[in-house]
């Protein structure tokens, strides 16, 4: 079967480091996606990894292991605009997003 | 790049009413659009595949007499909610697929911003 799994909430100061987590499971995969979504709005696409290692985007990096089934965001330099939900998403082999539940990040002063 | 638009931002409607969701994508061509539904707080559920010239494959649980789609060309699809009811009031948001490059496949969604309806 398929399942994809990450943590509800994570509570992060501002300025500092935070790792979101993802872990997977399926038989096909194509590649594992994150978005941010902030409150009332639609998802914005964050990043894309498909193979092994790391990939960095300014703040955010994102991270993928498919022998684990792995996957982490890491944000740096926390600021209040990153205060959303962060949803992993990987791809299966029809090419068909399965979507984790969200992870509600929360900054503080 | 990859600007996806969704018309109109929200709806507020009598029971029994239907109402049309336009997706378009602004800067490339969509074969492929998805629909999600997302209730407060919880996750989003994809409702339906829309491809360009064909019919629709809706996701199981997902009244297709209900929920019309229709996606007459590359830069189009439309979601009718038909006799709406107060527990189809949810926040639709549509996706599609922006081509890759180099002669690649890509199949990162980049979304609408979503509508929100509340049928009354």
């Amino acid at each position: 079967g398929q399942n994809i799994d990450q943590p509800t909430e994570m509570t992060a100061t501002e300025g500092a480091i935070v790792q979101i987590n993802c872990t997977y499971q399926t038989s096909g995969f194509n590649g594992l996606f994150w978005y941010q979504q902030h409150a009332g709005e639609a998802p914005t696409f964050l990043s894309y990894n498909v193979l092994d290692g790391l990939e960095e985007k300014g703040r955010f990096s994102s991270f993928l292991s498919r022998s684990k089934g792995y996957s982490y965001l890491l944000l740096k330099e926390l600021q209040m605009k990153d205060s959303a939900s962060y949803l992993c998403a990987f791809s299966d082999s029809n090419y068909q997003l399965i979507w984790g539940a969200g992870t509600k990040l929360i900054i503080k002063p | 790049g990859a600007v996806v638009s969704q018309h109109p931002s929200w709806v507020i409607c009598k029971s029994g009413t239907s109402v049309k969701i336009e997706c378009r994508s602004l800067d490339f061509q969509a074969t492929t659009m998805f629909w999600y539904r997302q209730f407060p707080k919880q996750s989003l559920m994809l409702m339906a595949t829309s491809n360009e010239g064909s019919k629709a494959t809706y996701e199981q649980g997902v009244e297709k007499d209900k929920f019309l789609i229709n996606h007459a060309s590359l830069t189009l699809s439309t979601l009718t909610v038909t006799s709406a009811h107060p527990e189809d009031s949810s926040f639709y948001i549509c996706s599609a697929c922006a081509p890759g490059t180099s002669g690649r496949v890509s199949h990162t969604q980049y979304f609408g911003p979503g509508t929100r309806l509340t049928v009354l």
